[in-house]
């Protein structure tokens, strides 16, 4: 099993860009997360998928937008990125049924210039 | 909305000794309370997790506690090694939400 995987990995974007951030996980997970690490700091929730055909706000919705595209994938869309969206960005996923553990992924170091 | 506080934002500590990081939760709704570790570059990973109908739990080297009643919970490692140098985050979550909301985090550094 891969576990949680994204991609990119790293990306620079010029101020106004847009891009996905694409996440998949392969462990039958109903919930899936989106969120961005500034440096020293903690976790911040962007937006969640509770379930496949969900999606809610979280903590610091505003700039993104996400697709669960399926049980599998979800994907985090910034359609004019700024410099105050350079952060790390880490997809989670949970079972949420019993077994609320979040398992992350690699994360995706983003730069807006 | 829940709050969870975290104490301190840098511990250092020599090696062999004890840690305890604590976090307290406003919602007493609130009955999930992991903690994760993240190392410099690394994602986040779960260490140990405790429930409310648990006072204590325990790992080899680490454990949990949780006080309901004061809503507040703590890590406690104990002979700390070099490789437990890291980050570490507490979070708190009800079963009907599948958010977590979590600390700002410790940095918890080991002294040769």
């Amino acid at each position: 099993n891969a576990g949680v995987t994204q991609t990119p990995k790293f990306q620079v974007l010029k101020t106004g860009q847009s891009m996905t951030l694409q996440c998949a996980q392969d462990m039958n997970h109903n919930s899936m997360y989106w969120y961005r690490q500034d440096p020293g700091m903690g976790l911040r929730l962007i937006y969640y998928s509770a379930s496949e055909g969900t999606t809610d706000k979280g903590e610091v919705p505003n700039g993104y937008n996400v697709s669960r595209l399926n049980k599998r994938e979800f994907s985090l869309r910034l359609e004019s990125a700024a410099p105050s969206q350079t952060s790390v960005y880490f997809c989670a996923s949970s079972a949420a049924t019993d077994n609320y553990e979040q398992y992350f992924g690699p994360g995706t170091r983003l730069t807006v210039t | 909305g829940e709050n969870v506080e975290q104490h301190p934002s840098t511990l250092s500590v020599q090696e062999g000794d004890s840690a305890v990081i604590k976090c307290t939760y406003s919602d007493s709704a609130s009955n999930y309370f992991p903690w994760y570790k993240q190392e410099l570059g690394k994602r986040p990973q779960l260490i140990i997790d405790i429930r409310s109908n648990v006072g204590e739990k325990k790992d080899q080297r680490i454990a949990v506690t949780l006080n309901k009643t004061a809503k507040h919970f703590s890590l406690h490692i104990t002979e700390t090694q070099p490789e437990d140098s890291a980050v570490y985050f507490c979070a708190a979550s009800k079963a009907s939400n599948y958010q977590l909301i979590w600390g700002a985090g410790t940095k918890l550094i080991i002294k040769p």
